[in-house]
């Protein structure tokens, strides 16, 4: 089975940097997907990583340590509307299409 | 480029009830995923449909059940419906074979009651 593990709750503050760990334990690794979700809305993609290393997207960056089953991802200047809910997935167990996903980690900017 | 369409947004449906949810894939898309997100549970996987095939299955009982159409278009039916089925159910929609981008329609909130 999969096995994906990230922080329940994180606060922050405005114009900050904040990372969020994801620690997963899979075989036949595919990728790994952050995603954002604001409350009441659908998951929106953010990052999709297959290699290790640092991929950057403008505010934010994700992270991949495939030996160390660790992800993270960063976001830089922290913004108001970057409170959301954000998820870890992960491509595992021998498919190429099958999303595994962590429970989230609630992320909430304060003033 | 539309994006993800899932229809109804909205269903109040009676406990031992079906219902039938619809998504339409972006275009060009071939891959529609569907996800179970409840509070206690968040996403969990019920079914991947590519090319009219299922391709993948979750853990989820029987009475669960999806196809997709020659279009792309995939539905997920619910059969003898349960509270516990009172959930968001989410599509994806991929481009191919192998996902490396996944893109969410906003949902359909069914409640049994």
């Amino acid at each position: 089975g999969q096995n994906i593990d990230q922080p329940t709750e994180m606060t922050a503050t405005e114009g900050a940097i904040v990372q969020i760990n994801c620690t997963y334990q899979t075989s036949g690794f595919n990728g790994l997907f952050w995603y954002q979700q604001h409350a009441g809305e659908a998951p929106t993609f953010l990052s999709y990583n297959v290699l290790d290393g640092l991929e950057e997207k403008g505010r934010f960056s994700s992270f991949l340590s495939r030996s160390k089953g660790y992800s993270y991802l960063l976001l830089k200047e922290l913004q108001m509307k970057d409170s959301a809910s954000y998820l870890c997935a992960v491509i595992g167990g021998g498919t190429a299409s099958k999303l595994t996903f962590g429970t989230g980690t609630r992320l909430q900017v304060t003033l | 480029k539309a994006g993800v369409t899932q229809t109804p947004r909205y269903l109040i449906k009676t406990r031992g009830q079906q219902v039938t949810l619809s998504c339409s894939p972006i275009s060009g898309h071939r891959s529609v995923s569907w996800y179970q997100q409840t509070p206690g549970q968040g996403l969990q996987f019920l079914f991947e449909y590519f090319s009219e095939t299922q391709r993948n299955k979750g853990n989820f009982p029987g009475r669960f059940s999806g196809r997709q159409f020659s279009n792309s278009r995939s539905e997920m039916n619910v059969s003898t419906l349960e509270l516990g089925d009172s959930a968001l159910y989410l599509c994806a929609s991929s481009e191919g074979r192998r996902i490396t981008e996944a893109f969410f329609g906003q949902g359909t909130r069914l409640t049994v009651v």
